[in-house]
């Protein structure tokens, strides 16, 4: 039983291009949370997606940023015209049926952005 | 909106010894779930431990446990015995109440190193 499943582990972009995050969650999970880890800095929430809906996008930039859980395939958290800014880590979890707890979260090992 | 504040940016401690990383958190909720996680240089974020606000008995996981003080807001984790891997990123974390939004907050971290 795979756990949290993100690529790429690193992915580098150039000022203006686009970056595209994917996490494939744990079989049978249907609810995925995205986090952003700056450095030096504790992860901080981003947005939560079930199959085919954003339930809270709470933390996300109102701009350039947009995420996706399709009802096939993984979901996707994409960044256009990145900045400086946006280098790094970007984090995804899921869970079942969206109980966060106790114990049903899991965090996949993140994607290291870095922007040059 | 919740807030979780870790004090301590680094520890220090030798091998076999014990140490505490302290975290307060505040917030208007009276119930919630508390968590510790551990970061190692992976950069994979592992569960720790958990706590349950409506339990009074504080959580223990092998050589973990915490001080959960509900009326203070304080809830510290304590490694027993250190041992050289457990050097890592501690992040304490804070959730509502499992519900269609179980989004995590989490503190600034505390880096723990465990030297022989």
């Amino acid at each position: 039983n795979a756990g949290v499943m993100q690529n790429p582990r690193h992915l580098v972009r150039r000022r203006g291009q686009e970056a595209r995050l994917r996490c494939s969650p744990v079989k049978g999970h249907s609810h995925v949370y995205w986090y952003r880890q700056l450095p030096e800095e504790g992860l901080k929430f981003m947005v939560y997606l079930q199959k085919e809906n954003i339930i809270d996008e709470s933390g996300m930039p109102k701009e350039r940023f947009s995420a996706e859980f399709p009802k096939e395939g993984p979901s996707i958290l994409r960044i256009q015209q990145v900045v400086r800014g946006d280098s790094a880590a970007y984090f995804c979890a899921s869970s079942p049926l969206g109980q966060g707890a106790p114990g049903g979260y899991t965090f996949g090992s993140g994607t290291r952005l870095t922007v040059v | 909106a919740q807030t979780v504040t870790q004090s301590q940016p680094e520890m220090s401690v030798q091998e076999a010894e014990t140490v505490t990383l302290s975290c307060t958190y505040d917030t208007s909720e009276n119930n919630y779930y508390l968590f510790w996680y551990k970061q190692p240089p992976s950069r994979q974020m592992i569960l720790v431990i958990r706590q349950e606000a409506y339990k009074q008995q504080n959580a223990t996981e092998n050589r973990f446990s915490v001080n959960f003080q509900k009326a203070a807001k304080s809830f510290s984790l304590k490694i027993s015995d250190s041992q050289l891997g457990d050097t890592a990123m501690y992040f304490c974390a804070f959730m509502k109440e499992a519900g269609t939004a179980s989004k995590l907050t989490f503190g600034t971290g505390t880096r723990l190193q465990v030297t022989l």
